[in-house]
């Protein structure tokens, strides 16, 4: 069974600095993992995939996560925090003929003055 | 752009009653999906849907929920007999090909309260 498990349900940084989100995945074939994006009474929208082309994965508004397979981790990580980053940011994980989205319990990102 | 629409934003409903949630997924896709976000709680899978019947579904969507593609543009969720525990968000999705490496466009989402 696939699953992914993100840590801290909230996260604070001031503007400018950098943003770490944490994502562990658990699968006993390739993943494929993405991050999605709510803001405030929206939709969940595609901030990036990793689909084993390349490690470094890079995505909207300036979000890079980084496939480490050692680690079966795939942090998301933006270098300078923008007050319109702030929302709640969910991780997800699909394997093998899955079609089916798995999510973590969400990540809520505030960003500070 | 392109992008998946869901109607009503709000639904209030009593315990017992019918609801049906509609969605009206992005034109050229064909496969669809319902999730549930329970609040606080992570987002849950309940049922994808291709070629006019049921790809695979969740333990969650058990006999009271049902999914329909009445014409070539909406695609619903009916829950026949609400509970409590029904109160959620829920969430459509569609994609092209449905192929693992594919992205799942989502909608604004629905959310149902039960009383």
């Amino acid at each position: 069974a696939q699953s992914v498990t993100q840590l801290g349900s909230h996260v604070s940084v001031s503007e400018g600095a950098l943003v770490l989100l944490r994502c562990n995945y658990s699968s006993s074939v390739p993943p494929y993992l993405f991050w999605y994006v709510q803001y405030p009474n929206q939709g969940l929208q595609l901030l990036l995939k990793y689909t084993s082309a390349a490690t470094l994965v890079k995505g909207i508004n300036g979000f890079e996560a980084e496939f480490k397979k050692s680690e079966t981790s795939f942090h998301l990580t933006k270098p300078s925090a923008h007050m319109s980053d702030a929302a709640e940011y969910f991780c997800a994980v699909k394997t093998g003929t899955a079609s089916k989205l798995t999510f973590g319990t969400g990540t809520r990102l505030q960003v500070t003055l | 752009e392109p992008e998946v629409t869901q109607t009503p934003s709000h639904q209030v409903t009593q315990m017992g009653q019918e609801v049906i949630l509609r969605c009206v997924p992005i034109s050229n896709h064909l496969y669809f999906y319902w999730y549930r976000q329970i609040l606080g709680q992570k987002v849950e899978f309940l049922v994808s849907f291709y070629n006019n019947e049921i790809s695979e579904k969740s333990e969650i969507f058990d006999d009271q929920f049902s999914v329909e593609r009445p014409d070539g543009s909406n695609f619903t969720l009916k829950i026949r007999s609400t509970k409590l525990e029904d109160s959620a968000m829920y969430f459509c999705a569609s994609t092209t090909q449905g192929v693992v490496a594919d992205t799942q466009y989502f909608g604004p989402g629905t959310r149902l309260t039960v009383l």
